[in-house]
């Protein structure tokens, strides 16, 4: 049972090209999140899942954009990426009131 | 709406000392509330929630918390630190029998000192 998995680990981007970060769970969890973390700013929500087919906006959806392949996987894409978007980006499962967060994807925009 | 205030970003204690970490909330109706432990270059991993049962709430390595109504407080606390719970803390809330997205407040570091 790995939880959630999220690939790549680490990834640099130059200003306008694209990436697609990937996350996964195998605790059967109908609700995936989405949300960077940047310093002293704690965890914002980008885009949620509720349940498969169903993806919806967070706090701060701008550059980004969802799918939810299946109930598994829940991925994230950045089609121009900008500086702005340097951050520690993490996947997040649900099960009942309680979030599974996966390790993280450190993301730099040069 | 609802929202969350760490007070600190960061607190220093020495090993053995009690921890203290903040946290206030804002919300319109019954809230849960959650603390969060992030060891570095780590996930987000739950140390322990409040779900309208016991206020007084126990969690992993001997970190507790009390719902406080009447002060919209949930502070976390632990009688003695120790050189491993150098970390960063998140409090977080969300609505009861909501849909479920919680609110994060921006974290406290906390430093143990020898």
């Amino acid at each position: 049972n790995a939880g959630v998995t999220q690939t790549p680990k680490f990834q640099v981007l130059k200003t306008g090209q694209s990436m697609t970060l990937q996350c996964a769970q195998d605790m059967n969890h109908n609700s995936m999140y989405w949300y960077r973390q940047d310093p002293g700013m704690g965890l914002r929500l980008i885009y949620y899942s509720a349940s498969e087919g169903t993806t919806d906006k967070g706090e701060v959806p701008n550059g980004y954009n969802v799918s939810r392949l299946n109930k598994r996987e829940f991925s994230l894409r950045l089609e121009s990426a900008a500086p702005s978007q340097t951050s520690v980006y993490f996947c997040a499962s649900r099960n009942f009131d309680e979030q599974y967060f996966g390790p993280g994807t450190r993301l730099t925009v040069t | 709406a609802q929202s969350v205030t760490q007070l600190g970003s960061h607190v220093s204690v020495s090993e053995g000392a009690l921890v203290l970490l903040r946290c206030n909330y804002s919300s319109s109706v019954p809230p849960y509330l959650f603390w969060y432990v992030q060891y570095p270059n780590q996930g987000l991993q739950l140390l322990l929630k409040y779900t309208s049962a016991a206020t007084l709430v126990k969690g992993i390595n001997g970190f507790e918390a009390e719902f406080k109504k009447s002060e919209t407080s949930f502070h976390l606390t632990k009688p003695s630190a120790h050189m491993s719970d150098a970390a960063e803390y998140f409090c977080a809330v969300s609505e009861a029998g909501g849909s479920y997205i919680p609110t994060f407040g921006r974290g406290t570091s906390l430093i143990v000192h020898p």
